[in-house]
């Protein structure tokens, strides 16, 4: 059975700082990996989508890379601002023909001005 | 303006009751998901469909029922058998069985009374 663990759970840091969040799987026979934000109270915003086939994505200040073989999937935040303030999950899609995803706990960051 | 709708945002239950909640896309995608998500938790699958008039349990079906006449709607009751049904429940659709990008709705938020 897949379980994905998001470190830290919760993370402050100021404005402009360079973030890493991790997300580890334990199977490894993953279709995909995905990011997500969610904003309190509201649905989730699909961030990053990384193929298992691909080491890296990137959107703007966001990068997400995957290494299968370790089970890692790292969330990199470039020159972080406050409205970068959200929970974050990564969650990993099943080697199934359906689109199950496994989800992590989330990580609570907090970017301060 | 494509997206997924749900309504309501706030659905009250009393005791012994059946409640539905209801889950619209206009984005003619062919998957449709619904998920729970308890405080400081990471999103369960509930129900998935792949396609009209089939669906499949997910890991915490026990309590709720589904229905996918239309490929537009996803409705989730949540039974008395449910014993435990507050909680945040998400709606998602995805292009596709395949592993693809799933896209949120709003969320709805069940109380018991």
């Amino acid at each position: 059975k897949q379980e994905v663990t998001q470190i830290p759970a919760a993370l402050s840091v100021p404005e402009g700082e360079n973030l890493v969040l991790n997300c580890s799987f334990t199977d490894s026979a993953i279709y995909n990996l995905q990011w997500f934000r969610q904003d309190p109270g509201k649905g989730l915003t699909s961030l990053l989508l990384i193929q298992s086939s691909q080491r890296e994505q990137t959107s703007g200040r966001l990068n997400a890379s995957l290494d299968k073989s370790s089970g890692r999937s790292t969330l990199y935040i470039a020159a972080s601002q406050p409205g970068d303030s959200a929970t974050y999950l990564c969650a990993a899609a099943g080697g199934t023909s359906y689109g199950k995803l496994t989800f992590g706990q989330g990580t609570i960051l907090t970017v301060h001005p | 303006d494509g997206g997924i709708t749900q309504s309501p945002k706030y659905l009250f239950r009393k005791e012994g009751q059946n409640v539905t909640l209801s889950c619209e896309q206009n984005l003619n995608h062919d998957a449709m998901y619904w998920y729970r998500q308890d405080p400081g938790q990471g999103l369960r699958l509930i129900y998935y469909s792949q396609i009209v008039n089939d669906f499949q349990k997910g890991d915490i079906a026990e309590g709720y029922s589904v229905s996918r006449e239309k490929k537009e709607s996803f409705p989730l009751t949540v039974t008395s058998a449910q014993k435990n049904p507050t909680a945040f429940y998400l709606c998602a659709s995805s292009r596709g069985p395949k592993q693809e990008t799933q896209y949120f709705g709003p969320g709805t938020r069940l109380l018991v009374l």
